[in-house]
């Protein structure tokens, strides 16, 4: 069974057109974290909630929002989507942040940028 | 510089072939090493922790290098399932930094 799920797989929107990413997992995991991977580099940190708690990493451009209204979902939401945002977005949870924990990754969404 | 660093590849190798390859990490605070795999627009999906005095997990094994600060990952006995992109993965104090892989590529 999915731990976590993210929908949609495959999402295409126009330029400046808002759109909304969504994560839910079973784990019932303390953290969630939104990842964005452009073609062959590194997943790169957008950012995570700890619980409620959330946390911007510094260079995440303000275009790009999100929301945890309960443990299970976790949303990313980026304002106006430009060329350059048309990447792979993966969610991830872990149980803790530190120490060894293991992160947990959804299968990711698609973004298409017209 | 990146945090972590490493060789893109392709390493093109025959089935039943041995191929390893490092990456390095610039923080040493650094506090747990993992290695990731990544199949072609898929998830990463953890393949094994890296544990100071190295650790094996079946064909694969993993070493660590604290004073080198580098990480290395051999895969013995080459299956063409093992094609993928291997990521060298840090964990610092709350995050986790990727690197942007190294690709092996098994061929028949």
């Amino acid at each position: 069974d999915a731990m976590v799920i993210q929908n949609p797989r495959y999402q295409v929107t126009q330029f400046g057109k808002p759109v909304t990413l969504s994560c839910s997992q079973t784990l019932n995991h303390n953290v969630m974290y939104w990842y964005q991977q452009k073609s062959s580099q590194a997943p790169k940190l957008l950012f995570h909630y700890y619980d409620k708690d959330f946390n911007n990493e510094a260079d995440t451009p303000d275009n790009f929002q999100s929301r945890r209204p309960n443990t299970s979902f976790c949303f990313l939401d980026i304002r106006s989507p430009g060329l350059g945002d048309a990447a792979m977005y993966l969610c991830a949870t872990s149980r803790e942040l530190a120490g060894a924990d293991t992160q947990y990754f959804g299968p990711g969404t698609r973004l298409t940028v017209l | 510089r990146k945090e972590v660093e490493q060789d893109p590849g392709p390493f093109n190798v025959p089935e039943g072939a041995t191929v390893a390859f490092n990456c390095t990490y610039s923080n040493s605070a650094s506090q747990s090493f993992f290695w990731y795999r990544q199949d072609c627009r898929k998830e990463p999906k953890l393949l094994m922790s890296v544990y100071s005095s190295g650790n094996e997990d079946g064909r694969f094994t993993a070493q660590l290098n604290r004073a080198s600060q580098y990480i290395s990952l051999l895969i013995r006995d080459s299956k063409l399932s093992d094609s993928a992109t291997y990521l060298c993965v840090v964990r610092g104090d709350y995050k986790l930094s990727f690197g942007a892989g190294t690709t092996v590529t098994v061929r028949a």
